[in-house]
């Protein structure tokens, strides 16, 4: 029930397209749901992150719509550059205070 | 303002031996996180801790491994008699405390672990 489920696994996508990755969680006591962007070699670094009171989040060119019916929740990157080349990870905890529960991450390529 | 600092970067032990890893969080930081990452995958849970207490080690392997995050100086990670699947990335997490808490994590670069 503390699984977070994150697809696709890998996404190749042209600069200036749409990158769009998705994740499901079961436990409904979460309530804080992040991005992360992580770099190789490099930490995790948040991206963006939304609550569940409100069902889009909109920053720069990162969206994270929220689905708290079907329990899913989505990063877009819109306008996507060779720079967004990274892996992304969501996660998603419980308030301000417990550990966050991470998918197991998409590697996006951004081609020229 | 430096950010969470871990080291060492890279450590290569032979199994059965002993891997210490440090993290200092950031300044005013008072909440540690431990994740370990194995290639290909995401981020899992090992311990929260703050100051000289352990709030959640329910990730945390049960044997060989403990965490500490002493009043004073940085927290360890301990892996004793290290076996060839204890090879990972190990992330250090930390967060502000009270009011100005978002719940954002800030991570370290990490300590890539390998056992040979």
């Amino acid at each position: 029930q503390q699984q977070v489920k994150q697809s696709p696994q890998s996404l190749i996508v042209q600069k200036g397209g749409i990158s769009i990755i998705n994740c499901a969680y079961e436990n409904t006591a979460f309530d804080y749901f992040p991005w992360y962007q992580q770099f190789p070699g490099k930490g995790p670094a948040l991206l963006i992150a939304i609550r569940p009171d409100v069902s889009e989040k909109k920053e720069g060119r990162f969206t994270i719509s929220f689905n708290k019916s079907a329990k899913q929740f989505s990063l877009h990157i819109m306008d996507s550059q060779p720079g967004d080349s990274a892996t992304y990870f969501c996660a998603a905890g419980t308030g301000t205070a417990s550990k966050l529960t991470f998918g197991t991450g998409t590697r996006l390529q951004v081609t020229l | 303002n430096a950010g969470v600092m871990q080291n060492p970067r890279h450590l290569v032990r032979r199994r059965g031996q002993e891997a210490r890893l440090r993290c200092s969080p950031m300044k005013g930081h008072s909440h540690v996180y431990w994740y370990r990452q194995l290639p290909e995958e995401g981020l899992k849970f090992m311990v929260y801790l703050q100051k000289e207490n352990i709030i959640d080690e329910s990730g945390m392997p049960k044997e060989r491994f403990s965490a500490e995050f002493p009043k004073e100086g940085p927290s360890i990670l301990r892996i004793q008699q290290v076996v060839r699947g204890d090879s990972a990335a190990y992330f250090c997490a930390s967060r502000t405390g009270g009011t100005f808490n978002t719940g954002e994590l800030f991570f370290g670069e990490g300590s890539r672990l390998t056992v040979l």
